[in-house]
């Protein structure tokens, strides 16, 4: 089985950047996910790394180190609006489609 | 617009009266999924389709079923719904299994067993 840890919430102000780690367990897995979802919304998709490395998408960036069981998602120039909750998530390979999700961090951006 | 449509969106019920819980997906898209999310817990899924007639339970299957009779169509089925099944679930359906296919989420439903 498998086990995705993160921190249970961040706060930073506007313009700042915070990196949300997920720490994972596991025998195997195709990549890492990551995750938004505002209060009450339905989590929308942000980004995906398959290899070791940082993908980078405007302001949100995800990195992956298999060799070190972690990745990240890096929020830049945070803004009001990315108030929520991000949840990494992966594919095992030894239950092709299942998908299994961290418990969440949620980040609170102060004016 | 594509989009993933879940029905209802809030039910309240008692103990053991039989619940369906719609889900149906207009991209053509293979995989299906059931998740339910509760405080501290993030998103647990509950069964997973890989396509039509192929479903497979997910981390918190018990107390629930699925059938996937039509590609477009996943329904939630509780037969006999109890307190601890009250929660937020969520219906996905993402293009295939792929590591890095997007899942694409319904608005939710959120239910309540009294």
């Amino acid at each position: 089985g498998q086990s995705l840890e993160q921190p249970s919430e961040v706060t930073a102000v506007e313009g700042a950047i915070v990196q949300i780690n997920c720490t994972y367990q596991t025998s195997g897995f195709y990549g890492l996910s990551w995750y938004q979802q505002h209060d009450g919304g339905a989590p929308t998709f942000l980004s995906y790394n398959a290899l070791d490395g940082l993908e980078e998408t405007g302001r949100f960036s995800s990195f992956l180190s298999r060799s070190d069981s972690y990745g990240y998602l890096l929020l830049q120039e945070l803004q009001m609006k990315d108030s929520a909750s991000y949840f990494c998530a992966v594919r095992q390979t030894d239950s092709w489609g299942k998908l299994q999700f961290g418990a969440g961090t949620q980040v609170v951006v102060t004016p | 617009e594509a989009q993933v449509t879940q029905n209802p969106r809030y039910l309240i019920t008692v103990t053991g009266k039989k619940l369906t819980v719609t889900c149906s997906q207009n991209m053509n898209h293979e995989y299906m999924s059931w998740y339910r999310q509760d405080p501290g817990l993030g998103l647990r899924q509950i069964y997973y389709s890989m396509n039509v007639e192929v479903t497979d339970k997910g981390d918190v299957p018990e107390g629930y079923k699925v059938s996937r009779k039509e590609k477009r169509n996943f329904p939630l089925i509780l037969e006999s719904p109890s307190p601890n099944q009250t929660s937020l679930y969520f219906c996905a359906s993402s293009l295939s299994s792929q590591g890095g296919q997007p899942q694409h989420f319904g608005d939710g439903t959120r239910l309540s067993i009294l």
